[in-house]
């Protein structure tokens, strides 16, 4: 049964520390998202990848935000320093796109909750 | 203090009646359309997708239709049942936004016995 693999499920940090968010797509798919979800904004896009290269992370305060994939069946989302408005759930979808994203669905991790106190 | 969070519409529906959830778009170059559903404490779940040559598509229980000229996609879901309830969402996607799936706030469904 092919998933997409999120850890850790649950991570409560301190403000300042880094966080490390790590997501195992389904084999085979060549696109990876990030995606937030709070009660105030719903589901927001943060970035996303196609064939291990960033498409678009405008979503995503560079600042203090990293995400990358080290090889096809890691991405990663990075987080330093942590601040108490980064609690959300964090969300990585993995789909398979080919000359267009519209080839198939995407399908959506059990997500990160992180809470930064 | 009180928190403020986001206001989902909500639909509240009795078991066995037929559900209709809308959803507006604003990107006229989308071509990808897709429907999730997410339960309490898991991630978004796809229900049913539609491009945009179709206005309309079928599935087990669920039909989506898309109304280009409006903007404008439903979900219809036949016989509600319990396991039903959750939080509806419709995504789009399009070649000027390259490609990036874009959610709506969501609505949410409460299917009562």
């Amino acid at each position: 049964d092919a998933r997409v693999t999120q850890t850790p499920r649950d991570k409560v940090t301190e403000m300042g520390q880094e966080v490390t968010m790590r997501c195992q797509p389904i084999l085979g798919h060549n696109t990876v998202f990030w995606y937030r979800q709070t009660m105030m904004q719903g589901l927001e896009l943060l970035a996303y990848f196609r064939n291990r290269a960033p498409l678009d992370d405008s979503g995503m305060p560079k600042d203090r935000f990293s995400a990358e994939m080290p090889d096809a069946t890691l991405a990663t989302l990075k987080i330093q320093p942590s601040e108490p408005r980064d609690s959300a759930v964090y969300f990585c979808a993995s789909a398979q796109g080919d000359r267009a994203f519209g080839d198939t669905e995407a399908f959506f991790g059990q997500g990160t909750r992180l809470t930064v106190v | 203090g009180e928190s403020v969070g986001l206001h989902l519409p909500t639909l509240s529906v009795q078991e066995g009646d037929n559900s209709i959830i809308n959803c507006a778009y604003s990107n006229s170059a989308s071509d990808y359309f897709i429907w999730y559903k997410q339960e309490s404490g898991k991630g978004p779940q796809f229900i049913i997708d539609i491009r945009s040559n179709m206005d309309k598509r079928q599935g087990q229980r669920v039909t989506v239709l898309l109304n280009k000229t409006v903007k404008h996609l439903s979900l219809q879901i036949a016989a509600t049942q319990p396991g039903d309830s959750a939080v509806y969402f419709c995504a789009e996607t399009g070649s000027n936004s390259g490609y990036a799936l874009n959610f709506g706030k969501g609505t949410s469904l409460l299917v009562t016995p």
